[in-house]
């Protein structure tokens, strides 16, 4: 267990719809990344937060949001879901002294047919 | 968008050999940092090297860095077989907004026994 952990580990759901994506960070942790994994573009950074505000976007559809809420928790919310948005999404947390030594969570595997 | 970029795209050795991947990338770092992940799992940090800092050592990791070039190199040395992964280098840039971990495309590495 890394201490950072994510719900649900898979998700299977339909073009159009709308999924949630959960993290928890590691104890202590104030910033949060998203990624997204597909075979095509590799490990593609989404989104930071840190200590419940947007700190960076990086190649993040519009399509996709994410919040941090007060207790730390962040979710990632995908909707009008197309085939290509299938991918496997981590998340990481990192320590509020900078960006040494992330973890990783177990990853979100997300298909859609 | 793509900061590093791993060489070999995929490595095969046998036990007890050495294994060494290389990592090129694009703008000016404050740190570099590798990571590994077995298939479909989250990634696991294994060791990072500030921009200041030319060489890294960590058990049977050994980790270079050249600023001039703009490059990494991993080398893991008396691989076994649990080795078997694949291997990202990841950079926080000196001039991006947030610390998000930007990733390169990552080496396979395949240690047979």
């Amino acid at each position: 267990d890394s201490g950072v952990t994510q719900t649900p580990k898979h998700l299977i759901t339909a073009t159009g719809q709308r999924v949630t994506l959960r993290c928890s960070p590691r104890s202590g942790d104030l910033s949060v990344y998203w990624y997204q994994q597909s075979l095509d573009q590799g490990l593609q950074f989404l989104i930071q937060y840190y200590n419940g505000e947007e700190r960076a976007k990086g190649n993040i559809l519009e399509r996709f949001s994410a919040q941090q809420f007060p207790d730390l928790h962040s979710e990632l919310n995908l909707s009008s879901l197309e085939l290509g948005d299938s991918a496997l999404y981590f998340c990481a947390s990192s320590g509020q002294q900078g960006p040494y030594g992330y973890t990783f969570g177990s990853g979100t595997r997300l298909t859609v047919v | 968008s793509q900061q590093g970029e791993e060489d070999p795209q995929a490595l095969s050795i046998q036990e007890g050999e050495n294994a060494t991947m290389n990592c090129s990338y694009k703008t000016s770092i404050n740190n570099l940092q590798w990571y590994r992940q077995n298939s479909g799992r989250g990634l696991v940090h294994l060791i990072l090297i500030r921009s200041n800092e030319r060489e890294k050592h960590s058990g049977r990791l050994r980790v270079t860095l050249d600023t001039s070039k703009k490059s990494s190199s991993l080398l893991i040395t008396a691989s076994r077989a649990a080795d078997t992964a694949s291997y990202f280098c990841a950079t926080v840039g000196a001039n991006q907004a947030g610390t998000a971990l930007i990733f390169g495309k990552g080496t396979t590495l395949s240690v047979s026994s």
